[in-house]
């Protein structure tokens, strides 16, 4: 069955270095998205992506954060400069059809800043 | 903003019995779904509902949707013990494009 993977499962990093946090998606599926989730707390919303641009973005995705689809098959997010309270869980998610349809979640990448 | 809310925030309860979870929002949706989220792990689409269906079924789920009090329930008949998970209500309201709003989630134990 097919999958939405991503890489690092987990990732420990000093305050204020870069880090890039890879996604594979769904081959067919054309919406993309990034959620993060701080110990098991509220699932937020960070940014949706289609059709190679971003289509609607939170508070939280400030100047720090951006995304890329850099290859037609992975989906990145790029913090710039990391601060301690961007540790958390952060998924990827791929849907054939939006919001209209279900969304398909990878398994997490944990970000640690020290 | 546009949020749903589920209510309780922790359930526990014995193998066997039904466990239900509610969900508030605050804005005029299209659709509602319901996801699960094993400990540390992804969340796993569950169930959705449009915003003119009242009742949807999938094996032990059963959703409802009342659009007149803005709130959905997730009924989850004879529960096992591989129900214990996090449960979660995601909305999308008409004018927020891509953008699906997850609630802060349910937390359910069902004691074997």
């Amino acid at each position: 069955e097919p999958e939405v993977t991503q890489t690092p499962s987990h990732q420990v990093t000093q305050m204020g270095q870069e880090v890039i946090l890879r996604c594979v998606p769904i081959s067919n599926h054309l919406y993309f998205y990034w959620y993060r989730q701080i110990l098991g707390q509220k699932v937020e919303f960070l940014v949706s992506f289609y059709n190679n641009e971003i289509s609607e973005k939170s508070e939280i995705f400030d100047d720090q954060f951006s995304v890329e689809r850099p290859d037609g098959s992975n989906f990145t997010l790029k913090i710039r400069s990391t601060k301690l309270e961007d540790s958390a869980m952060y998924f990827c998610a791929s849907s054939e059809r939006g919001r209209t349809g279900e969304l398909f979640f990878g398994e997490g990448s944990r970000l640690t800043v020290l | 903003s546009q949020q749903g809310e589920e209510d309780p925030q922790a359930l526990s309860i014995q193998e066997g019995e039904n466990a239900t979870m509610n969900c508030s929002y605050k804005t005029s949706i299209n659709n509602l779904q319901w996801y699960r989220q094993n400990s540390g792990r992804g969340l796993v689409h569950l169930i959705l509902i449009r915003s003119n269906e009242r009742e949807k079924h999938s094996g032990r789920l059963r959703v409802t949707l009342d659009t007149s009090k803005k709130s959905s329930s997730l009924l989850i008949t004879a529960s096992r013990a591989a129900d214990t998970a996090s449960y979660f209500c995601a909305t999308d309201a008409y004018n927020a494009g891509n953008m699906l709003t997850f609630g802060g989630g349910t937390r359910l134990m069902v004691k074997p």
